[in-house]
Order: C-alpha cells, then sequence, then structure tokens
C-alpha cells in the first residue's frame, strides 16, 4: 500500500458525460500527479500540482481538468467524454515538487469505462 | 481507425532463476530514473531508483543497472519468485524539467513454477 488513495475504483458512465476522479496524497507529499494508463499509449503524464498551484501540463485533453485542494487532495475532471477516453487514470504524490527529482508513489488507479 | 494494444515484451524465467529486465531511454538529459511493478488491477509499485550519477544501486533482490553511454537501464531480480510475475516499467526524469516521468513501454515477466 502506496498510501496513496483514489476513489471511485471503477466508473462506468457514457459518452457526452462528465465524471471526477479524486484523489489524496501520502501524508506529508505536498505533489499529486495525474497519469493516464490507456492500452493503445501507455502511461501519459497529464498533470503536476504541487500545494495547491499547477506546476506542469503533459498530454491532457481541453476536455480534462484538475485542481488540487487546501486539504491537498485532487480532483481530475474528465468532460464531454468519448469511447476512446476510457482508460486507467492514476495519482501520484511525492514530497515536493519541481526543483527536485523524488520518488512518486502511485494510487491504486481509477478505472473508467466509457460507453 | 482501430487502436490496437501495446505489444508488451515477454520475459519468461523459471523460478529460483535470475531475471533481467532492459529499459532504453532516449533523453541524454534524464537524471533519475525509476523501476515500477505493476501487477493487473493495480498501480505502478515503486522498486529501486537510481541517479544519473550512480551506475549501479542495489536493493533487496533487486540491482539497476545504468549505462548512460549507450541510455540503457537494467533490473535485475535474484531468485525471482511467482510473486515477481508482474509489468515491470522504467520511468526517467528530468532535473529543471516539469517533474513529469516519462515511462516506457513495460516489459512482462512471467515466473514458470
Amino acid at each position: 500500500d502506496s498510501g496513496v488513495t483514489q476513489t471511485p475504483k471503477h466508473l462506468i458512465t457514457a459518452t457526452g458525460q462528465r465524471v471526477t476522479l479524486r484523489c489524496s496524497p501520502r501524508s506529508g507529499d505536498l505533489s499529486v500527479y495525474w497519469y493516464q494508463q490507456s492500452l493503445d499509449q501507455g502511461l501519459q503524464f497529464l498533470i503536476h500540482y504541487y500545494n495547491g498551484e499547477e506546476r506542469a501540463k503533459g498530454n491532457i485533453l481541453e476536455r480534462f481538468s484538475a485542481q488540487q485542494f487546501p486539504d491537498l487532495h485532487s480532483e481530475l475532471n474528465l468532460s464531454s467524454l468519448e469511447l476512446g477516453d476510457s482508460a486507467l487514470y492514476f495519482c501520484a504524490s511525492s514530497v515536493a515538487g519541481t526543483g527536485t527529482l523524488e520518488t512518486q508513489y502511485f494510487g491504486p488507479g481509477t478505472r473508467l469505462l466509457v460507453l | 481507425g482501430e487502436s490496437v494494444g501495446l505489444h508488451l515484451p515477454t520475459l519468461s524465467v523459471q523460478e529460483g532463476d535470475n531475471s533481467i529486465i532492459n529499459c532504453a531511454y532516449s533523453n541524454s538529459a534524464s537524471d533519475y530514473f525509476i523501476w515500477y511493478k505493476q501487477e493487473s488491477g493495480k498501480g505502478p509499485q515503486f522498486i529501486i531508483d537510481i541517479r544519473s550519477n550512480m551506475d549501479k544501486r542495489q536493493g533487496q533482490r533487486v540491482t539497476v543497472l545504468l549505462n548512460k553511454t549507450v541510455k540503457h537501464l537494467s533490473l535485475q531480480i535474484a531468485a525471482t519468485q511467482p510473486g515477481d510475475s508482474a509489468v515491470y516499467f522504467c520511468a526517467e526524469n528530468r532535473a529543471g524539467g516539469e517533474n513529469k516521468l516519462t515511462f516506457g513501454t513495460g516489459t512482462q515477466l512471467k515466473v514458470e513454477l
């Protein structure tokens, strides 16, 4: 158990809908990262938040957004869902943020299925 | 068009043998490398890391070797056990960058009894 929690574990929804995935980092970690794992793209970085501020964006679609709250939990919002958004979404956390190279610890993931 | 799943290289080893999983990375500016293990239905689990100022690091039953000249990383697992069966990913990061991990495709390790 990495100490990173994610809810829900599974999510089934329809095209065009919007969903929110939630992540709680390890105690003491200030950075949260979101990754998408799909069959055809592997593990891809989406976005990084540090202490409530966005620090880096990767291959994140405009339909997707995220935020990190004062209690450091983070939410990833996916809207206007398409079939191709079906994937595993992982959250990871680390102690600090940019400027340091640290291990990122991953949560168990949310499996999203868009029908 | 039809999407095709990633074809993962597969390494099959006998229980008790040593396993060597290889990874080639592309960014010569990468400073930090991590090996993760991912079991079916679970998130990537940290195994071992190494910084670019080192060429070898050992953990419990695992050793990571880094060859910066040819941009190659390997993970050696000693006395492989059935519980080691999983997909193994290498990931790289770069100092001064965005602190995002870039993952390799992964290798499926199968341990045969």
